[in-house]
């Protein structure tokens, strides 16, 4: 069974109007990661959530947001989406204690075109 | 990526033994992953090893760590077509707890 579900798969939005991308998670984590990747190139982390506390990454635009009403959702938000905002976002979980990390595991992202 | 480096590309024939190569620049990195990733597909992980680990074995993979030269290296026995994806290696650094960074990822081919 998935365990990081991310909605839609697919996405295409227009250039300038503001997207949302969902994710969710059945594995009770404490910590949430949204991730940017575009062609033949590494995942780019955008920011995460540990728990309540948002942290972003210093090169991440403002065009991203990110809210997380609860522990089991998180939401990415493009308030003006353009040509360049084009990737696959990858959503990923981690539990993080005192004792150590585990592993991250990912959705199986969302492939969003602007067009 | 530039903390952890991959060759880019890699092609085997179908039944060889693949193995697939990664540097890293922090020594005091505690986890190092290998994920595998598929066409259009989110990032599946395959195995991870403890700093403290010198190899570690899981079915058809074999994980060996080098702390020494800094260099982590992923072993497919009997490679399959099923093989053929991106393999990303990625540690988590020693300036954060748990945030990964990735290598640019190698893509593997399997040919018949």
């Amino acid at each position: 069974d998935a365990m990081v579900i991310q909605n839609p798969r697919y996405q295409v939005t227009q250039f300038g109007k503001p997207v949302t991308l969902s994710c969710s998670q059945t594995l009770n984590h404490n910590v949430m990661y949204w991730y940017q990747q575009k062609s033949s190139q590494a995942p780019k982390l955008l920011f995460h959530y540990y728990d309540k506390d948002f942290n972003n990454e210093a090169d991440t635009p403002d065009n991203f947001q990110s809210r997380r009403p609860n522990t089991s959702f998180c939401f990415l938000d493009i308030r003006s989406p353009g040509l360049g905002d084009a990737a696959m976002y990858l959503c990923a979980t981690s539990r993080v204690s005192g004792t150590g990390n585990t592993e991250a595991f990912f959705g199986q992202g969302t492939r969003l075109t602007v067009v | 990526g530039e903390d952890v480096e991959q060759s880019l590309f890699l092609s085997v024939r179908e039944g060889d033994s693949s193995v697939i190569n990664c540097t890293y620049t922090d020594s005091s990195s505690t986890y190092l992953y290998w994920y595998k990733q598929e066409p259009g597909a989110g990032l599946q992980l395959l195995t991870y090893i403890f700093s403290n680990m010198d190899m570690k074995q899981d079915q058809r993979l074999t994980v060996l760590l080098n702390k020494k030269d800094k260099h982590l290296s992923l072993r497919i026995a009997d490679t399959q077509t099923g093989d053929s994806a991106i393999y990303f290696c990625a540690e988590i650094p020693s300036n954060n707890d748990y945030k990964l960074s990735f290598g640019a990822g190698t893509t593997v081919t399997v040919r018949a």
